[in-house]
Protein backbone atom coordinates (compact mmCIF):
# COMPACT_ATOMS: atom_id res chain seq x y z
CA UNK A 1 0.00 0.00 0.00
CA UNK A 2 1.18 3.48 -0.81
CA UNK A 3 2.52 5.45 2.26
CA UNK A 4 0.73 9.29 2.31
CA UNK A 5 2.29 12.16 3.59
CA UNK A 6 0.50 15.23 4.39
CA UNK A 7 0.62 18.10 6.71
CA UNK A 8 -0.62 17.75 10.14
CA UNK A 9 -2.56 20.61 10.47
CA UNK A 10 -3.26 24.24 8.72
CA UNK A 11 -5.09 27.68 9.57
CA UNK A 12 -6.99 29.53 7.09
CA UNK A 13 -10.10 32.09 6.90
CA UNK A 14 -13.23 32.14 5.85
CA UNK A 15 -13.95 33.16 2.52
CA UNK A 16 -10.33 32.00 1.46
CA UNK A 17 -9.15 29.21 -0.47
CA UNK A 18 -7.61 26.22 0.60
CA UNK A 19 -4.78 23.54 -0.72
CA UNK A 20 -4.09 20.58 0.82
CA UNK A 21 -1.23 18.54 -1.04
CA UNK A 22 -0.08 15.31 -0.27
CA UNK A 23 2.82 13.20 -0.97
CA UNK A 24 2.58 9.69 -2.29
CA UNK A 25 5.82 8.88 -3.72
CA UNK A 26 5.32 5.12 -4.77
CA UNK A 27 1.97 5.09 -5.92
CA UNK A 28 1.12 2.18 -7.86
CA UNK A 29 0.28 1.87 -11.36
CA UNK A 30 -3.48 1.01 -10.53
CA UNK A 31 -3.95 3.35 -7.20
CA UNK A 32 -6.57 5.74 -6.97
CA UNK A 33 -6.14 8.81 -4.75
CA UNK A 34 -9.16 9.80 -2.25
CA UNK A 35 -9.79 12.13 -0.17
CA UNK A 36 -12.24 12.01 3.26
CA UNK A 37 -13.31 14.93 5.88
CA UNK A 38 -14.06 14.05 9.23
CA UNK A 39 -16.24 16.44 10.77
CA UNK A 40 -15.64 15.58 15.02
CA UNK A 41 -18.03 13.04 16.36
CA UNK A 42 -18.76 11.68 12.71
CA UNK A 43 -17.55 8.95 10.40
CA UNK A 44 -14.88 10.22 7.65
CA UNK A 45 -16.65 11.16 4.25
CA UNK A 46 -15.74 10.83 0.71
CA UNK A 47 -15.06 14.08 -1.07
CA UNK A 48 -13.18 13.10 -4.05
CA UNK A 49 -11.01 10.49 -6.19
CA UNK A 50 -8.75 10.84 -9.28
CA UNK A 51 -6.40 9.03 -11.27
CA UNK A 52 -4.82 11.69 -13.19
CA UNK A 53 -5.01 15.34 -14.06
CA UNK A 54 -7.59 16.75 -12.56
CA UNK A 55 -11.12 16.05 -11.00
CA UNK A 56 -14.05 18.81 -9.38
CA UNK A 57 -17.27 18.33 -8.03
CA UNK A 58 -19.56 20.40 -5.99
CA UNK A 59 -17.85 20.17 -3.51
CA UNK A 60 -13.77 20.23 -3.95
CA UNK A 61 -11.51 20.06 -7.17
CA UNK A 62 -8.19 17.44 -7.29
CA UNK A 63 -5.41 18.09 -9.31
CA UNK A 64 -2.95 15.58 -9.62
CA UNK A 65 0.59 15.74 -11.65
CA UNK A 66 1.42 14.17 -14.74
CA UNK A 67 3.97 11.39 -12.33
CA UNK A 68 0.94 11.01 -9.71
CA UNK A 69 3.78 11.41 -6.93
CA UNK A 70 1.66 14.06 -5.12
CA UNK A 71 -2.26 15.58 -5.55
CA UNK A 72 -3.45 18.75 -3.69
CA UNK A 73 -7.19 18.87 -2.44
CA UNK A 74 -8.60 22.21 -3.03
CA UNK A 75 -11.21 23.74 -1.36
CA UNK A 76 -12.69 26.97 -2.68
CA UNK A 77 -14.05 30.07 -0.44
CA UNK A 78 -13.96 27.73 3.01
CA UNK A 79 -16.74 28.64 5.60
CA UNK A 80 -16.40 27.67 9.31
CA UNK A 81 -18.01 24.83 8.63
CA UNK A 82 -14.81 23.28 6.49
CA UNK A 83 -13.19 23.18 9.74
CA UNK A 84 -12.21 19.19 9.82
CA UNK A 85 -10.04 16.26 9.12
CA UNK A 86 -8.93 15.90 5.66
CA UNK A 87 -7.66 12.00 4.92
CA UNK A 88 -5.74 11.21 1.98
CA UNK A 89 -5.73 8.08 0.69
CA UNK A 90 -3.92 5.51 -2.15
CA UNK A 91 -4.96 2.24 -2.77
CA UNK A 92 -6.79 0.43 -5.40
CA UNK A 93 -10.32 1.24 -6.64
CA UNK A 94 -12.30 -2.14 -5.76
CA UNK A 95 -14.20 -1.69 -2.69
CA UNK A 96 -12.75 -5.29 -1.47
CA UNK A 97 -9.55 -4.19 -0.64
CA UNK A 98 -8.44 -2.58 2.85
CA UNK A 99 -7.97 0.62 2.85
CA UNK A 100 -5.59 2.82 5.20
CA UNK A 101 -6.33 6.09 6.91
CA UNK A 102 -3.32 8.26 7.73
CA UNK A 103 -3.33 10.96 10.72
CA UNK A 104 -4.62 13.25 7.93
CA UNK A 105 -4.46 16.77 7.79
CA UNK A 106 -6.90 19.24 10.37
CA UNK A 107 -8.09 22.20 8.91
CA UNK A 108 -8.99 25.38 11.16
CA UNK A 109 -11.16 27.69 9.79
CA UNK A 110 -11.21 31.77 11.44
CA UNK A 111 -13.51 33.81 11.15
CA UNK B 1 -31.26 4.36 1.66
CA UNK B 2 -30.40 4.69 5.47
CA UNK B 3 -26.80 4.49 5.64
CA UNK B 4 -24.83 2.45 7.72
CA UNK B 5 -26.27 1.74 10.84
CA UNK B 6 -24.15 1.13 13.91
CA UNK B 7 -25.59 0.20 17.50
CA UNK B 8 -25.27 1.35 20.39
CA UNK B 9 -24.26 4.66 19.64
CA UNK B 10 -22.78 5.35 23.20
CA UNK B 11 -21.83 2.13 25.82
CA UNK B 12 -20.03 2.53 29.03
CA UNK B 13 -18.88 -1.08 30.80
CA UNK B 14 -16.64 -2.08 33.49
CA UNK B 15 -13.50 -3.88 33.15
CA UNK B 16 -14.06 -7.63 32.11
CA UNK B 17 -17.08 -7.11 30.44
CA UNK B 18 -18.40 -8.36 27.09
CA UNK B 19 -18.98 -5.70 24.60
CA UNK B 20 -20.91 -6.51 21.24
CA UNK B 21 -20.82 -3.88 18.44
CA UNK B 22 -23.56 -4.07 15.93
CA UNK B 23 -23.60 -3.04 11.86
CA UNK B 24 -25.80 -3.05 9.47
CA UNK B 25 -24.66 -2.13 5.95
CA UNK B 26 -25.91 -0.50 3.31
CA UNK B 27 -28.04 -2.99 0.89
CA UNK B 28 -25.88 -4.33 -1.68
CA UNK B 29 -22.70 -3.01 -0.44
CA UNK B 30 -20.45 -6.15 -0.48
CA UNK B 31 -17.85 -5.02 1.29
CA UNK B 32 -17.19 -4.19 5.34
CA UNK B 33 -14.93 -2.47 7.43
CA UNK B 34 -14.66 -2.29 11.23
CA UNK B 35 -12.16 0.67 11.87
CA UNK B 36 -11.09 1.88 15.62
CA UNK B 37 -10.80 5.35 16.31
CA UNK B 38 -8.67 7.23 19.12
CA UNK B 39 -6.47 10.07 19.86
CA UNK B 40 -3.44 8.33 19.98
CA UNK B 41 -3.52 6.18 17.09
CA UNK B 42 -6.05 7.76 14.84
CA UNK B 43 -7.84 6.04 12.63
CA UNK B 44 -6.86 2.03 12.47
CA UNK B 45 -8.35 -0.70 10.32
CA UNK B 46 -9.30 -4.08 12.07
CA UNK B 47 -10.97 -6.38 9.85
CA UNK B 48 -12.61 -5.94 6.69
CA UNK B 49 -14.72 -8.40 4.81
CA UNK B 50 -15.54 -9.17 1.57
CA UNK B 51 -18.76 -11.05 0.70
CA UNK B 52 -19.29 -11.85 4.20
CA UNK B 53 -15.95 -13.85 4.34
CA UNK B 54 -13.09 -12.22 6.74
CA UNK B 55 -10.51 -11.09 4.19
CA UNK B 56 -7.72 -9.89 6.63
CA UNK B 57 -7.81 -9.43 10.25
CA UNK B 58 -4.25 -8.37 10.90
CA UNK B 59 -5.45 -5.04 12.32
CA UNK B 60 -7.24 -7.01 15.45
CA UNK B 61 -5.38 -5.88 18.39
CA UNK B 62 -5.65 -9.26 20.46
CA UNK B 63 -7.84 -12.28 20.94
CA UNK B 64 -9.90 -10.46 22.97
CA UNK B 65 -11.03 -9.03 19.60
CA UNK B 66 -13.58 -10.39 17.18
CA UNK B 67 -16.02 -9.99 14.46
CA UNK B 68 -18.23 -12.15 12.34
CA UNK B 69 -20.53 -11.22 9.50
CA UNK B 70 -23.05 -14.13 9.43
CA UNK B 71 -25.04 -12.14 6.36
CA UNK B 72 -25.03 -9.57 4.01
CA UNK B 73 -26.95 -7.88 6.52
CA UNK B 74 -24.85 -7.68 9.92
CA UNK B 75 -22.02 -7.53 11.25
CA UNK B 76 -20.62 -7.82 14.72
CA UNK B 77 -17.11 -6.77 16.82
CA UNK B 78 -17.04 -8.48 19.77
CA UNK B 79 -14.44 -7.86 22.96
CA UNK B 80 -13.86 -10.03 25.67
CA UNK B 81 -13.27 -9.67 28.27
CA UNK B 82 -12.93 -5.40 27.72
CA UNK B 83 -10.25 -3.43 28.97
CA UNK B 84 -9.97 0.15 29.94
CA UNK B 85 -7.58 0.95 26.95
CA UNK B 86 -9.83 -0.34 24.48
CA UNK B 87 -12.22 3.16 25.03
CA UNK B 88 -12.77 4.45 21.57
CA UNK B 89 -15.02 4.96 18.95
CA UNK B 90 -15.75 2.18 16.22
CA UNK B 91 -16.77 2.63 12.95
CA UNK B 92 -18.38 0.60 10.82
CA UNK B 93 -17.95 1.43 6.75
CA UNK B 94 -19.11 -0.49 3.89
CA UNK B 95 -18.77 -0.14 0.17
CA UNK B 96 -19.54 -1.92 -3.35
CA UNK B 97 -16.29 -0.54 -5.07
CA UNK B 98 -14.08 2.38 -4.04
CA UNK B 99 -16.03 4.71 -2.01
CA UNK B 100 -16.57 3.94 1.57
CA UNK B 101 -19.74 4.87 3.09
CA UNK B 102 -19.30 5.18 6.87
CA UNK B 103 -21.67 4.95 10.28
CA UNK B 104 -21.65 7.43 12.76
CA UNK B 105 -19.90 5.01 15.28
CA UNK B 106 -19.82 3.49 18.33
CA UNK B 107 -18.26 5.20 21.43
CA UNK B 108 -16.67 2.71 24.25
CA UNK B 109 -16.32 3.86 27.66
CA UNK B 110 -14.64 0.93 29.21
CA UNK B 111 -13.96 2.25 33.26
Amino acid sequence: LAKTTQPISMDSYEGQEVNITCSHNNIATNDYITWYQQFPSQGPRFIIQGYKTKVTNEVASLFIPADRKSSTLSLPRVSLSDTAVYYCLVDLNTGGFKTIFGAGTRLFVKA
Amino acid sequence: DAGVIQSPRHEVTEMGQEVTLRCKPISGHNSLFWYRQTMMRGLELLIYFNNNVPIDDSGMPEDRFSAKMPNASFSTLKIQPSEPRDSAVYFCATSQGGELFFGEGSRLTVL
